[in-house]
């Protein structure tokens, strides 16, 4: 089936730990993205790659680091979390990025950092 | 810089038709998309069209597309309490390398 699979579904952790929330999508897609999600302001775009080895800042990239080492993974890791990254994540992958074959969505990811 | 707007609430009567707004900002957006995301799940791609087209039509959804205005609509025709979800409009442009923008999302209410 063809998925975009993010792990763990769900996170608390301490502020200052470091964690990586993984994503990997078995679509052979180019384009991979990271969004949060917080009430009120919608979707908000972390960091996205065009392909492996090349990633760029989204909207709201302080505080987080991605790598794209192989095309099919696209980790996203909080070096040292902090509260206000209380949010919900998701991975969404594409094939040429958002043209007629839009994004495919993981399901997401619920952290709390405490 | 790009923006998409949507009002954030959006309540009708089982049968009835929902109209859901967005607007936005960048004249140049080349595909502009309609997404749901039901409760605890991802987002999934409902319907998109592409700029030089008005309407797109399928099935019990609508979208039609003012360029002028720069507005775009999704009729849901005969809506269900399944459909109640949050909708989100969204674009991409070729000079921002077709990574999408969307809008905040309006909640749809399904009630008897």
């Amino acid at each position: 089936e063809a998925q975009v699979t993010q792990n763990p579904r769900y996170l608390i952790t301490v502020t200052g730990k470091k964690l990586t929330v993984t994503c990997s999508q078995n679509m052979n897609h180019e384009y991979m993205s990271w969004y949060r999600q917080d009430p009120g302001l919608g979707l908000r775009q972390i960091y996205y790659s065009m392909n492996v080895e090349v990633t760029d800042k989204g909207d709201v990239p302080e505080g987080y680091k991605v790598s794209r080492k192989e095309k099919r993974n696209f980790p996203l890791i909080l070096e040292s979390p902090s509260p206000n990254q209380t949010s919900l994540y998701f991975c969404a992958s594409s094939l040429f990025g958002g043209t007629d074959y839009g994004y495919t969505f993981g399901s997401g990811t619920r952290l709390t950092v405490v | 810089g790009e923006d998409v707007e949507q009002s954030l609430f959006l309540s009708v009567r089982e049968g009835d038709s929902s109209v859901i707004n967005c607007t936005y900002t960048d004249s140049s957006s080349t595909y502009l998309y309609w997404y749901k995301q039901e409760p605890g799940a991802g987002l999934q791609l409902l319907t998109y069209i592409f700029s030089n087209m008005d309407m797109k039509q399928d099935q019990r959804l609508t979208v039609l597309l003012n360029k002028k205005d720069k507005h775009l609509s999704l009729r849901i025709a005969d809506t269900q309490t399944g459909d109640s979800a949050i909708y989100f409009c969204a674009e991409s442009t070729s000079g921002g390398s077709y990574i999408p923008t969307f809008g905040r999302g309006t909640s749809l209410i399904v009630h008897p």
